[in-house]
């Protein structure tokens, strides 16, 4: 969806190294989300932001630190990639609203870390 | 707790074939289900949603999913499979009562429509 975007697609690094993975959208939304996806074990959350000023860890936080930069732009660090932070990372939007809970994806960063 | 179960890792159809890819939920409260559809190199992309009204939900690509409270199912249907529906899709659910607003997923049906 072109109205969420993620950069970089793709990112080999090495362990130990500190990367910074960004996500910015035109949606307007409020809520933002980063989300790891490993082959079978699906979606997993690892921070979500309800407005600048309101951040919370998911399921997965460990490793992890996000920054809210405006209400468009939400950012992943991994402060010190390891192996097992091997995976395709998707940031995701959604509307507040009950009615428009529908969230809206990034194409993803593929991250490979040796 | 909220979960999401899709018992099924893989489902393969034929094409012209009528599909189902399953979904149950766990939830504490009335649930908000959503259906998500990834294909290959590409992130989510939203399918359908249950939020209130007919149990019967129709969707993007000829896709429709059947709310059933007393199952705690949202299975997802589509009477005449295409080769190009072969994908990865993904059951989600938020309870309805929830301030947090976040989704629960299920761990994905990879789904094969083979000529």
């Amino acid at each position: 969806d072109a109205d969420v975007t993620q950069t970089p697609r793709n990112r080999i690094t090495k362990t130990g190294k500190r990367i910074m993975l960004e996500c910015s959208q035109t949606k307007g939304h409020d809520r933002m989300y980063w989300y790891r996806q490993d082959p079978g074990l699906g979606l997993r959350l690892i921070y979500y932001s309800f407005d600048v000023k309101d951040i919370n860890k998911g399921e997965i936080s460990d490793g992890y630190s996000v920054s809210r930069q405006a209400q468009a732009k939400f950012s992943l660090s991994l402060e010190s990639a390891i192996p097992n932070q091997t995976a395709l990372y998707f940031c995701a939007t959604s509307d507040p609203r009950p009615d428009q809970e529908t969230q809206y994806f990034g194409p993803g960063t593929r991250l490979l870390v040796l | 707790a909220q979960s999401v179960a899709q018992p099924e890792d893989q489902v393969n159809v034929a094409e012209g074939n009528p599909l189902t890819v399953k979904c149950t939920y766990s939830v504490s409260g009335n649930p908000y289900l959503f259906w998500y559809v990834q294909y290959p190199n590409r992130g989510l992309q939203f399918l359908l949603k249950y939020i209130t009204g007919d149990n019967l939900v129709k969707g993007s690509y000829g896709f429709e999913a059947e709310f059933n409270k007393s199952q705690t199912s949202f299975h997802l249907k589509k009477p005449s499979a295409l080769v190009s529906d072969s994908a990865l899709y993904f059951c989600a659910v938020r309870d309805r009562g929830s301030t947090l607003g976040r989704l629960y997923f299920g761990r994905g049906t990879q789904l094969t429509v083979w000529p």
